[in-house]
């Protein structure tokens, strides 16, 4: 149990584009889930908390005009980066959290800006 | 806020072996809880372990244990009879659990090699 799923796992688009990122809990309801951004050797960063049917909340530092969140079900967070740059590349990983706090993860986006 | 600080960047070891994983952490809450994340080439998170910060005995999970020393603000990873699959990054956790749904900070990781 506890599974979460990303779409896609990989992604290239053209500079100035946008992309969507999908994190689905597939066997558990989940309030809350977290988007977190890793550069290559380097740890997880929180970018923003996603709340079924609440406005997300962004870490100090983060767009949120850039990096649109919406948690629309009890299974589905999606994260949206807008006019992407290259300097937007990195590994996306989301979270969902369970009953008792833990935090099952996603396997990661790559995005590739070009 | 909270910092999480993992000083050793890589360690080796020989498969067998016992090695320990050093993690720090400053907060100034009372109600949190701890986390190991490993991490191996897939990138792939997995939970290895966690401890509440209310619970004064040490989490085990088969050869995995902690040593969490509230006040010392110190929250080690042993790991007994080290595997080949023991090999990724480790990441260290904290996450407050008073306002009910909080992210983690991670430390920097710890790049662990299990040597053959």
């Amino acid at each position: 149990g506890a599974v979460v799923s990303q779409h896609p796992s990989r992604v290239i688009c053209k500079s100035g584009t946008s992309v969507k990122i999908e994190c689905r809990s597939l066997d558990f309801q989940a309030t809350t889930m977290f988007w977190y951004r890793q550069f290559p050797k380097q740890s997880l960063m929180l970018m923003a908390t996603s709340n079924e049917g609440s406005k997300a909340t962004y870490e100090q530092g983060v767009e949120k005009d850039k990096f649109l969140i919406n948690h629309a079900s009890l299974t589905l967070s999606t994260l949206t980066v807008t006019s992407a740059h290259p300097e937007d590349s990195s590994f996306y990983i989301c979270s969902a959290q369970g009953p008792a706090y833990e935090q099952y993860f996603g396997p990661g986006t790559r995005l590739t800006v070009t | 806020a909270q910092t999480v600080t993992q000083s050793q960047p890589e360690m080796s070891v020989q498969e067998a072996e016992t090695v320990t994983l050093s993690c720090t952490y400053d907060t100034s809450e009372n109600n949190y809880y701890l986390f190991w994340y490993k991490q191996p080439p897939s990138r792939q998170m997995i939970l290895v372990i966690r401890q509440e910060a209310y619970k004064q005995q040490n989490a085990t999970e088969n050869r995995f244990s902690v040593n969490f020393q509230k006040a010392a603000k110190s929250f080690s990873l042993k790991i007994s009879d080290s595997q080949l699959g023991d090999t990724a990054m480790y990441f260290c956790a904290f996450m407050y659990s008073g306002g009910g749904a909080d992210g983690l900070t991670f430390g920097k990781g710890t790049h662990l090699i299990i040597q053959p």
